[in-house]
């Protein structure tokens, strides 16, 4: 079956980067966009952008641009997303998400939760 | 960007009440109207895509309908598993936007 498994939470000072993975199986990886969205506590989802893993094509939100990137490592079936010079207020969860050929997302990673504190 | 207005921000019903939850878009998004039930704590859970098709697996109780700018989700008879949050997402266009949300909670 489909399994997004995004790598565990982390706490980061302002100023500082974080990386987020997304270990897909269960399909072919290179077949579908992985998209990120973002969600504050106790706040909305916030669409961030998408790769396609087999061309490592990215599309950001204009939000989130020069300070994402989205890259992928084929050998692994795993999506990444960086996001850097991070601030208090990205505090948040972080979810990956398969796009189907339909255009919605049909699958979900459980979630990573960053924490940006000082 | 297409902007997509939920409504209501959050509603409180009865167990077996019919519930409806609208969503208008700031232009035509055809049918690329995606519906997403997302509970405490879990990822969101997709219900209903491309405006009204239902996701297998996810009760006929709910139902979605609607085209252009103007879409409902529909539940017909509230289930106690029912309360969450709802949210609506236009696929029609990149920056994929979502409405607010719509938290159900019991009366």
């Amino acid at each position: 079956q489909v399994q997004l498994v995004q790598s565990g939470a982390e706490v980061k000072k302002p100023g500082a980067s974080v990386r987020v993975s997304c270990k897909a199986s269960g399909y072919t990886f290179t077949g579908d966009y992985i998209h990120w969205v973002r969600q504050a506590p106790g706040q909305g989802l916030e669409w961030m952008g998408w790769i396609h893993p087999n061309t490592g094509g990215t599309e950001y939100a204009q939000k989130f641009q020069g300070r994402v990137s989205m890259t992928r490592d084929t050998s692994t079936s795993t999506a990444y997303m960086e996001m850097s010079s991070l601030r208090p207020d990205d505090t948040a969860m972080f979810y990956c998400a398969r796009l189907s050929g339909a255009y919605y997302f049909d699958h979900w990673g459980q979630g990573t939760l960053v924490t940006v504190s000082s | 960007d297409i902007q997509m207005t939920q409504s209501p921000s959050s509603l409180s019903a009865f167990v077996g009440d019919r519930v409806t939850i609208t969503c208008r878009a700031s232009q035509s998004i055809n049918s690329y109207l995606n519906w997403y039930q997302q509970k405490p704590g879990k990822a969101p859970n997709l219900l209903i895509y491309l405006t009204s098709s239902l996701k297998t697996g996810v009760p006929s109780r709910f139902s979605g309908s609607g085209s252009g700018t103007d879409f409902t989700l529909t539940i017909s008879s509230l289930q106690p598993e029912d309360f969450a949050t709802y949210y609506c997402q236009q696929s029609h266009s990149t920056p994929f936007t979502f409405g607010h949300g719509t938290k159900v909670d019991i009366k």
